[in-house]
């Protein structure tokens, strides 16, 4: 299994609160990304990273924000959690951006935002 | 632009029938297909990708998939469902465009039945 780790596992927080997850990997892959799953959503791409420091924005970024200061974390911030946020958050890493690559994915992070 | 179709938000089989989850896909340049299955409380794991070497694809716990040009499919198949092959299924694809960003379908749970 590829080396990637969520923290935390679960989180209850309270609308109007910051969340930080975090993202980590043992992998050296140089791509990163942040997903949310919600039911009958299939998997939506928030943000990715291409590199320490190097991030873009994926098709539901409105009210997140990412950080990738070493290559093996890559955090995802909700600068002020609402309850459209609750949702399982999966990180993925990828070894090259090429299309052909296999992204591995961590365990998940289940959100609630009450 | 590249999107997924999975026909069928849940499909149901008895152990030992074929399994069939229909996947069709829509991209402006060659695609690259995947195939990834979840289980409960667990992130994505691969099943099995084309990338345009070999149309028929052979992925573990016996499934296999056909990439159809001319049909714009990627249909995944089963010959005899397993009680254990109960999950989610996802269908991605993604290009040599897109930094290997991979886009998503909804899902298909795939129950089995004793």
């Amino acid at each position: 299994d590829a080396g990637i780790t969520q923290s935390p596992r679960h989180k209850v927080t309270e609308t109007g609160t910051p969340v930080t997850l975090r993202c980590h990997q043992t992998e050296n892959h140089r791509y990163m990304y942040w997903y949310r799953q919600d039911p009958g959503h299939g998997l939506r791409l928030i943000h990715y990273s291409y590199g320490v420091k190097d991030t873009d924005k994926g098709e539901v970024s409105d009210g997140y924000s990412v950080s990738r200061s070493k290559t093996e974390d890559f955090l995802l911030t909700l600068e002020s959690a609402t309850s459209s946020q609750t949702s399982v958050y999966f990180c993925a890493i990828s070894e090259s951006g090429q299309g052909t690559d296999t992204q591995y994915f961590g365990p998940g992070t289940r959100l609630t935002v009450l | 632009a590249q999107s997924v179709t999975q026909l069928g938000s849940h499909v149901s089989v008895s152990e030992g029938a074929l399994v069939l989850l229909r996947c069709n896909y829509s991209s402006s340049v060659p695609p690259y297909l995947f195939w990834y299955v979840q289980y409960p409380n667990q992130g994505l794991q691969l099943l099995l990708k084309y990338t345009s070497a070999a149309t028929l694809v052979k992925g573990i716990n016996g499934f296999e998939a056909e990439f159809k040009k001319s049909e714009t499919s990627f249909h995944l198949t089963k010959p005899s469902a397993h009680m254990s092959d109960a999950a989610e299924y996802f269908c991605a694809v993604s290009d040599n465009t897109n930094a290997g960003k991979s886009t998503f379908g909804d899902g298909t749970t795939l129950t089995v039945k004793p």
